[in-house]
């Protein structure tokens, strides 16, 4: 079974520019969460989507935003770029995330640098 | 806000030795898990163990969970040159859903050959 697979690995971007990223859980689940990971804050979360909606939002700006398709692929955008955004965004996919807690994989994550 | 922090901060240990990473935590959860990165990697996921269990094992991790003491502990055995990476606790965050993790700073371990 495949697991989480994010593209690109990784992308270099100027300031003020957006940037999408993509994410395809492992086959059959339902719940995509995003975190970023930076040396100064570690690994913080950004927003889970389940069904194509958003569920979950973690203290990020509005600049910050995902969506979730029907297949559970998801992306998430970054517009305005900050030289601060440049980080490691990991993308996370389980069953469906019931309160019992299922593993939550993570994949290879996307490696942005904003100059 | 971190729920977890790991301790220590960084570890390092000759290869065959034994290495311990303890995790606390601040509110009560329903399960815990640990993961490992190795440096510019994604997360491997190595345990997940639930508030009901004391103790789980999976080849030479050992992990326990001591709920009275919001804490959990990660033992390697056996430590290899491949187990040096950074080791993370995650807990779900208590006022969100189970699916919104929280980490702590985690244990960078180095096993020197």
């Amino acid at each position: 079974k495949a697991g989480v697979t994010q593209t690109p690995r990784y992308l270099i971007k100027t300031r003020g520019q957006q940037v999408t990223l993509s994410c395809s859980p492992i086959s059959g689940h339902r719940s995509v969460s995003w975190y970023q990971q930076t040396p100064g804050q570690g690994l913080q979360f950004l927003f889970e989507y389940f069904s194509e909606t958003q569920r979950n939002k973690g203290n990020f700006p509005g600049r910050f935003s995902g969506r979730q398709f029907s297949n559970s692929r998801s992306e998430m955008n970054v517009s305005t770029l900050e030289l601060g955004d440049s980080a490691l965004y990991l993308c996370a996919s389980s069953l469906d995330g019931s309160r019992s807690g299922n593993t939550i994989y993570f994949g290879e994550g996307s490696w942005l640098t904003v100059v | 806000s971190q729920q977890g922090e790991e301790d220590p901060q960084a570890l390092s240990i000759q290869e065959g030795e034994n290495a311990t990473m303890n995790c606390s935590y601040k509110t009560s959860i329903n399960n815990l898990q640990w993961y490992r990165q190795n440096s510019g990697r994604g997360l491997v996921h190595l345990i997940l163990i639930r508030s009901n269990e004391r103790e789980k094992h999976s080849g030479r991790l050992r992990v326990t969970l001591d709920t009275s003491k919001k804490s959990s502990s990660l033992l390697i055995t056996a430590s290899r040159a491949a187990d040096t990476a950074s080791y993370f606790c995650a807990t779900p965050l208590s006022s969100g859903s189970a699916r919104q993790l929280t980490f702590g700073s985690g244990t960078q371990l180095t096993v020197l050959p």
